[in-house]
This record gives structure tokens, C-alpha cells and sequence, in this order.
């Protein structure tokens, strides 16, 4: 089975610091995510990678970075945490490709307030 | 853009009862379509996917969906509920980069009543 894993199921961070994320899968998938879960908005993306340092802007990339410098590992960062960045975070990842290869697989989220 | 609305963000049936939930999609070309389930404090988890042919897709735990072009509907079915079924339930669209890049839908939180 796929498993992608979140380094934190919850976290407490102070408005102003810098907040990282980490997201590993172990099944060699090329595509990662990272979208943010709210409330009646259901499931919105932050950014998409491709490939090993290459990534895509989502719908809402501001405020936020990415890192991916090895295939498993997809780090969110946000460089300034501020209070409209509480939310709920899903990583996850995917083969990638066409056809019925695009299925994507989700971590467990780290859920993320900032005060 | 694509965009996906699920009209109703909470239903409530009854264990044993039928379930549909609504989902309708925009999109300028044949989409790739989802349905996916959230159960308390867990990942999403895929249900059922549609790329082409045959429009009535199958998928795990009894449930199907059906793809409408006319309508831009996909709706979500079970015959027959189950108490494991509470959760939450998202329709997404794969668009962008060969489908890979998913727009979801609000929701629909659904409670099973005994």
C-alpha cells in the first residue's frame, strides 16, 4: 500500500514565525501536493511538484513556498505564519501520468493554529 | 476554470435507507472525475474515479457513481447505507497537467441516523 506520512498531526505555531511542513511517501510517485482543507471550501491546492525541484503554483500559492529536493520528500513552508494560515494541510502524492495513473493518495493532514 | 459544487453540505438518512449525493462539475473538456471520503481524523481515501466509457462507474464499500455529460453531473449512489458510512464526502475534477491537478468541491458531511 501507498502510505504518505506528515511529520506533525498538529501544531502550534506564533504569528511571525516560519513554519515548516514535511511530507514523505514510500512509493516512488513523481507528483506531490499540497492543499489546504477549510471548512464548506473543501479541499483547495497550494502547490504541485512534478519532480525533483520542479514545482507548479496551485489556486492559492501566497503566503507559501515549497521545497522538494529528494523524489519522496515534499516540504510546505510558510515563511511568516499568520492567523489566516490556521487550517487543516493535506499532502499527497501521485504516479502521475494519464489515464487511471492519476489517482492520488493523502496523508492523515497536520492540522495547524496559529495564535 | 474548472469548478466543482456539491449543493448539499449536510444530509442525514437513515441506516438501511438509499444515499445520492449531488455533484456538478464545469469544465471545457472531457474531465477526469472523483469522489472521495474523509472519515473522521483520516486521509482521503478514493471511492471511485471516471475517465471514459462506460458511465456508470463502480467503486469500493457499494457505491457508484454515474456520469452525465448533458447535466456536468457525477452523483454519487449506495443502495443502501451503512452506520461506517458517516464521513465526508468530496467530487473533484482533474484538469490541469493530464488531469493530475484536482479541484474539489465544498463537501457533503454526511450523519446516519440508527
Amino acid at each position: 500500500d501507498v502510505k504518505v506520512t506528515q511529520s506533525s498531526r498538529y501544531l502550534v505555531k506564533r504569528t511571525g514565525e516560519k513554519v515548516f511542513l514535511e511530507c514523505v511517501q514510500d512509493m516512488d510517485h513523481e507528483n506531490m501536493f499540497w492543499y489546504r482543507q477549510d471548512p464548506g471550501l473543501g479541499l483547495r491546492l497550494i502547490y504541485f511538484s512534478y519532480d525533483v525541484k520542479m514545482k507548479e503554483k496551485g489556486d492559492i500559492p501566497e503566503g507559501y513556498s515549497v521545497s522538494r529536493e529528494k523524489k519522496e520528500r515534499f516540504s510546505l513552508i510558510l515563511e511568516s505564519a499568520s492567523t489566516n494560515q490556521t487550517s487543516m494541510y493535506l499532502c499527497a502524492s501521485n504516479l502521475g501520468g494519464t489515464g487511471g495513473l492519476n489517482e492520488q493518495f493523502f496523508g492523515p493532514g497536520t492540522r495547524l493554529t496559529v495564535l | 476554470a474548472q469548478s466543482v459544487t456539491q449543493p448539499d453540505i449536510h444530509i442525514t438518512v437513515s441506516e438501511g435507507a438509499s444515499l445520492e449525493l449531488r455533484c456538478n462539475y464545469s469544465y471545457g473538456a472531457t474531465p477526469y472525475l472523483f469522489w472521495y471520503v474523509q472519515s473522521p481524523g483520516q486521509g482521503l481515501q478514493l471511492l471511485l474515479k471516471y475517465f471514459s466509457g462506460d458511465t456508470l462507474v463502480q467503486g469500493i464499500k457499494g457505491f457508484e457513481a454515474e456520469f452525465k455529460r448533458s447535466q456536468s453531473s457525477f452523483n454519487l449512489r449506495k443502495p443502501s447505507v451503512h452506520w461506517s458510512d458517516a464521513a465526508e464526502y468530496f467530487c473533484a475534477v482533474g484538469a490541469g497537467n493530464a488531469g493530475n491537478m484536482l479541484t474539489f468541491g465544498g463537501g457533503t458531511r454526511l450523519m446516519v441516523k440508527p
